[in-house]
């Protein structure tokens, strides 16, 4: 992986309301991507994933879409409620990667995003 | 199972001492990793392993060293330390590349250089 730029870096939102992040990457290589949800003090957290061979993915209130031609992707927050409150980080990787010991496995993460919601 | 553990939780050290960061990690996972998270930055990865007896750099590995002697341990150790390192770490595991599964990571080690 390579960049990745992540957008807006801090959030706020009505609580109810839908929250958007964006992310973009430059790695045409990629093809996983997954969203961390980081709340304050705690380790990060898998929330949802998706594949480059899905153009869209669903969990109850969380949704993740992607445009692999335009090589970004963006989670979506429904209904959000103050527990949604954290930093939530996007990553890409290349799961066809083997072991190359060149530095470019493991997941590239964006800067973050804090979302906050508001009562 | 415990998943993935970090010892210690909190370190503070002096420029040019040196100290070791323990990652242990009991769901048999091959692959485990060390990231470091400053504020802005996101998580960087440091080094990693795809198997014990197995390392490999990151993006940022300067000033690290890693060792995998055992599959559920993965150390990192700082031999000179300098207040650039003060961070974050948090270790990860998984049971194939990170592409292919899930990401597990530990509390985290907040370490302050002086």
């Amino acid at each position: 992986g390579e960049n990745v730029e992540q957008h807006p870096s801090t959030l706020s939102v009505q609580e109810g309301d839908s929250a958007v992040i964006k992310c973009t990457y430059s790695d045409s290589a990629s093809n996983y991507f997954p969203w961390y949800k980081q709340e304050l003090g705690k380790r990060p957290q898998l929330i949802i994933d998706i594949r480059s061979n899905v153009g869209e993915k669903k969990d109850q209130r969380i949704a993740v879409t992607l445009n692999k031609t335009a090589k970004h992707f963006s989670l979506h927050i429904t209904e959000t409620q103050p527990e949604d409150s954290a930093v939530y980080f996007c990553a890409e990787g290349d799961n066809t990667i083997l072991y190359s010991g060149g530095g470019a496995d493991g997941l590239t993460f964006g800067k973050g995003t804090h979302l906050i919601i508001q009562p | 199972n415990a998943g993935v553990t970090q010892t210690p939780k909190f370190r503070v050290l002096k420029t040019g001492q040196s100290m070791t960061l323990l990652c242990a990690q009991d769901m048999n996972h091959e692959y485990m990793y060390w990231y470091r998270q400053d504020p802005g930055m996101g998580l960087r990865l440091i080094h990693y392993s795809v198997g014990e007896g197995t390392t490999a750099k990151g993006e940022v590995p300067d000033g690290y060293n890693v060792s995998r002697l055992k599959k559920q341990n993965f150390l990192l150790g700082l031999e000179s330390a300098a207040p650039s390192q003060t961070s974050v770490y948090f270790c990860a595991s998984s049971l194939r590349l990170a592409g292919v599964h899930e990401q597990y990571f530990g509390p985290g080690t907040r370490l302050t250089v002086t």
